[in-house]
């Protein structure tokens, strides 16, 4: 069965600071996609980053990017310059095809004036 | 704004008793995605629909059940409702043509049981 871990419950960052999130992931699939959501307190769930497992460029948005590790199955999430409104929980998901997404725990971040 | 909407947004009932979640996905999306956050379980997949066929099932209890109806809005029935089922409950949706891809989230209906 595919899992998603997210060994990192809480994270703080001071505003203007590099922050990194860690994922790792377990399958024996080889046609994937990696997500991360974003969860503000709204509670809306909110696309930050995709990334296609068959290509080996790391997916970058802005100031969020993805340091994708295929072979040791981690997709960590580095959002530079952090910002107060990046405050929330961060979830990491995995598709395979189908659609179904799997979700870790969630990274609950803070960012720190 | 995703563009996929849900209705209610909260939702306040007691046990034993059923409900109706309403989602319409955004304009051109085929696929509907339910997915229940709750403290314990985390986020789960509970149910996908593809053009009113039920595609893929997950987590889904046996009092639970969907539809998707012919313009293409989906709604989720919960019976028999238990204290466990206080979640909140989401709905996503995408194109899913090739089945990779992004799928987009309404607010979500928070669910009360007492």
């Amino acid at each position: 069965a595919q899992t998603v871990t997210q060994s990192q419950p809480e994270m703080s960052v001071q505003e203007a600071e590099t922050v990194t999130l860690s994922c790792t992931y377990d399958t024996s699939e080889n046609n994937y996609y990696l997500f991360w959501y974003k969860q503000p307190p709204s509670r809306q769930m909110i696309l930050v980053i995709r990334q296609e497992a068959y290509k080996q460029q790391n997916a970058t948005e802005n100031r969020f990017s993805v340091n994708f590790q295929k072979a040791a199955k981690s997709f960590s999430l580095k959002i530079s310059d952090s910002q107060l409104g990046d405050t929330a929980m961060y979830f990491c998901a995995f598709m395979t095809g189908g659609g179904k997404l799997i979700f870790g725990q969630g990274t609950e971040l803070s960012v720190k004036p | 704004d995703s563009g996929v909407t849900q209705t209610p947004k909260h939702l306040i009932t007691a046990t034993g008793q059923r409900v109706t979640l309403r989602c319409s996905p955004r304009s051109g999306d085929l696929s509907v995605y339910w997915y229940q956050q709750s403290l314990d379980q985390g986020l789960q997949f509970l149910i996908q629909y593809y053009n009113g066929e039920e595609r893929a099932k997950g987590n889904i209890l046996e009092r639970f059940s969907a539809q998707q109806f012919p313009d293409l809005h989906s709604e989720l029935n919960l019976s028999s409702l238990e204290l466990g089922d206080s979640a909140l409950y989401f709905c996503a949706s995408s194109v899913d043509l090739a089945g990779y891809e992004t799928q987009y989230f309404g607010p979500g209906t928070r669910l009360l049981v007492l």
